[in-house]
């Protein structure tokens, strides 16, 4: 089965941190891998997709790294702001699955 | 400017009514999707078109029912067929497959 795991479910750190959130999943064959933000009671906003065939994706502050051989990725924040709280979730369709199987997210506090 | 507009961002309804969620896009995507969000848990696929006129099942179908009359608009009924419909349900697009998705802002549903 499919599946898409995010650990741990809430992480609060100090502003000015750099702090790495992860995300695992069952079965390498990924087509693509994405990581969005989400606000209390908002919608979702894309902030990195990586190929299956890409290691790395940076935007700013942030850089997403895969390894699909260890069927894991992981999202490092740099010199973490109070804008930053927010929940982070990871998606991950699959080549077999058109559909993309989802993380219940982390929950990020940046205390000032 | 280009995105995803949802409404109403909020709406109660007595136990045995449908109500009508809606979803318009103006990013001329073809693909369009349904997630139900509830707390602590992944974001869960109740319907996808890939193109007007046509349209899938996801995990979470049953009570559910769509339309996709035009390239636009891809409204979501929520039916007294669903047992447990209080929950924030996304709308998203894309331009073919996954892909970067793209969300609108969420509608809230409340079943008194």
């Amino acid at each position: 089965k499919q599946e898409v795991t995010q650990i741990p479910a809430a992480l609060s750190v100090p502003e000015g941190e750099n702090l790495v959130l992860n995300c695992s999943f069952t079965d390498s064959a990924i087509y693509n891998l994405q990581w969005f933000r989400q606000d209390p009671g908002k919608g979702l906003t894309s902030l990195l997709l990586i190929q299956s065939s890409q290691r790395e994706q940076t935007s700013g502050r942030l850089n997403a790294s895969l390894d699909k051989s260890s069927g894991r990725s992981t999202l490092y924040i740099a010199a973490s702001q109070p804008g930053d709280s927010a929940t982070y979730l990871c998606a991950v369709e699959w080549d077999s699955n058109y559909q993309l199987i989802w993380g219940a997210g982390t929950k990020l506090i940046i205390k000032p | 400017d280009g995105g995803i507009t949802q409404s109403p961002k909020y709406l109660f309804r007595k136990e045995g009514q449908n109500v009508t969620l809606s979803c318009e896009q103006n990013l001329n995507h073809d693909a369009m999707y349904w997630y139900r969000q509830d707390p602590g848990q992944g974001l869960r696929l109740i319907y996808y078109s890939q193109i007007v006129n046509d349209f899938q099942k996801g995990d979470i179908a049953e009570g559910y029912s769509v339309s996709r009359e035009k390239k636009e608009s891809f409204p979501l009924t929520v039916t007294s067929a669903q047992k447990n419909p209080t929950a924030f349900y996304l709308c998203a697009s894309s331009i073919n497959r996954p892909g970067e998705l793209f969300f609108g802002e969420g509608s809230r549903l409340t079943v008194l």
